[in-house]
């Protein structure tokens, strides 16, 4: 089945600095890449959804300069959290789709858990 | 906006026994219901996806039904293990290009031995 990996899995960081998380597609191209966020025993909710070559859309209430998203070729993501502080500490799940088809499906990544101090 | 519901958080039941899991929806109308199992610390790992013109799906244990009219899916895995044991989340899918799912919160199975 399709593989899509995050780098790194976990990572802590002070308050203030800032985070990148890549997500790869390792046997398929993803046309779309899909970045989640996890709060303990919540729902995944999706933050932005990013097309490669093309700007991210972003979900309501998610700022875009604070969670900036690059979809560079088809087969990498990345989500870097800028400034990071406390209340970003979540785990981040990305999610990849492949070209169009009625199985398509979303393949996603192990996740990445943040902690900021 | 849209809502989907799975009925429990938590689910306890002995192993051998035939778990179910319920998935209700609002205010969608998805072309495709999916479902997923998250382990502790881990990304969902995708176990079944159902149409919305199939009314049943199967694979080895498990069975998902989906009624469009009810707007509900059900998620049966039989003769249970505790292997079994995870978070299962069903999630609604427009099936189109470019969109991304819509998740419940999940079920917590626990079976034990």
């Amino acid at each position: 089945g399709a593989v899509v990996s995050q780098h790194p899995s976990r990572v802590i960081c002070k308050s203030g600095t800032s985070v990148k998380i890549e997500c790869r597609s390792l046997d398929f191209q993803a046309t779309t890449m899909f970045w989640y966020r996890q709060f303990p025993k919540q729902s995944l909710m999706l933050m932005a959804t990013s097309n490669e070559g093309s700007k991210a859309t972003y979900e309501q209430g998610v700022e875009k300069d604070k969670f900036l998203i690059n979809h560079a070729s088809l087969t990498l993501s990345t989500l870097t959290v800028t400034s990071a502080h406390p209340e970003d500490s979540s785990f981040y799940i990305c999610s990849a789709r492949g070209k169009g088809g009625v199985w398509d499906t979303q393949y996603f990544g192990p996740g990445t858990r943040l902690t900021v101090l | 906006s849209q809502k989907i519901e799975q009925n429990s958080e938590a689910l306890n039941i002995q192993e051998g026994k035939t778990a179910t899991l319920t998935c209700n929806y609002t205010n969608y109308s998805p072309a495709y219901l999916q479902w997923y199992r998250q382990d502790p610390g881990r990304g969902p790992v995708f176990l079944l996806l159902i149409r919305e013109n199939e009314k049943e799906k199967r694979k080895e244990r498990l069975k998902v039904t989906f009624d469009t009219t009810l707007k509900q899916s059900l998620f049966h895995i039989t003769a249970s293990q505790p292997a079994d044991s995870a978070t299962y989340l069903c999630a609604l899918d427009k099936g189109q290009a470019g969109t991304a799912l819509i998740f419940g919160k999940g079920t917590t199975l626990s079976v034990s031995s």
